[in-house]
């Protein structure tokens, strides 16, 4: 039962131009949202985020778009750059846990930017 | 000034050995986890640790026990250890806000293969 869906395993993407990856749930009750990037032999790094009563949250080059109705968001980033070539997981997680945050993830995407 | 540590990198074991990893993070979280990242590169939580106290427990086989010492450390235990254990672990921590926006901040990771 994955609630969190990334369908694209792979993307290439051309070096300063726009990088779009998606992500699909299907748990209505996440409140919170994530994107992660996995470099080869290191663990998740916190990339940016978006809270369910936001549709758009920017950080540089890094915006993440919301849409609920639909329960998909997006990453985009631009321009692209080769060190942004890497793994992006799309988590979310739910209100509910008292001490704990519980975050699901996807399966992730692998970014990969050509000159 | 690693954040969050794992030790070891690589293990390699046969199978119905029993094995331990090790986590610790030194930035002051009250609240670690371990995931887990099976063949399809999902990455699933197993466990949960707040101020030492199990908060979250997937269901996960009994063979796997974690330990908390002390807040600052998070180890896993394996016992009779099997061929689908390999994987890679992530050890994970965070500081607890009450809400599910805690960001999580991963180790390496541990490749653990099984023979």
């Amino acid at each position: 039962d994955q609630q969190v869906k990334q369908n694209s395993p792979s993307l290439s993407v051309q070096e300063g131009r726009i990088s779009i990856l998606n992500c699909d749930y299907t748990n209505s009750m996440f409140d919170y949202f994530l994107w992660y990037k996995k470099y080869p032999a290191e663990g998740p790094t916190f990339l940016i985020s978006i809270s369910s009563i936001k549709d758009k949250n920017e950080d540089g080059r890094f915006t993440v778009f919301l849409n609920k109705s639909a329960k998909h968001l997006s990453l985009h980033i631009v321009p692209s750059q080769p060190g942004d070539s890497a793994v992006y997981f799309c988590a979310a997680s739910a209100a509910g846990y008292s001490s704990a945050s519980k975050i699901i993830f996807g399966s992730g995407t692998r970014l990969s930017i050509r000159p | 000034d690693t954040a969050v540590s794992q030790t070891p990198k690589y293990l390699v074991t046969q199978m119905g050995n029993d094995k331990s990893i090790k986590c610790e993070q030194n930035l002051g979280h009250d609240t670690m986890y371990w995931y887990k990242q099976d063949s399809k590169k999902f990455l699933k939580i197993m466990f949960s640790y707040n101020n030492k106290e199990l908060i979250i427990n997937e269901t996960v086989p009994n063979r796997f026990s974690p330990k908390s010492p002390d807040k600052a450390h998070l180890n896993l235990h394996i016992n009779s250890l099997e061929l689908g254990d390999s994987a890679v672990y992530f050890c994970a921590s965070s500081q607890t806000t009450m809400t599910s926006t805690d960001t999580q901040y991963f180790g390496p990771g541990t490749r653990l293969t099984v023979l």
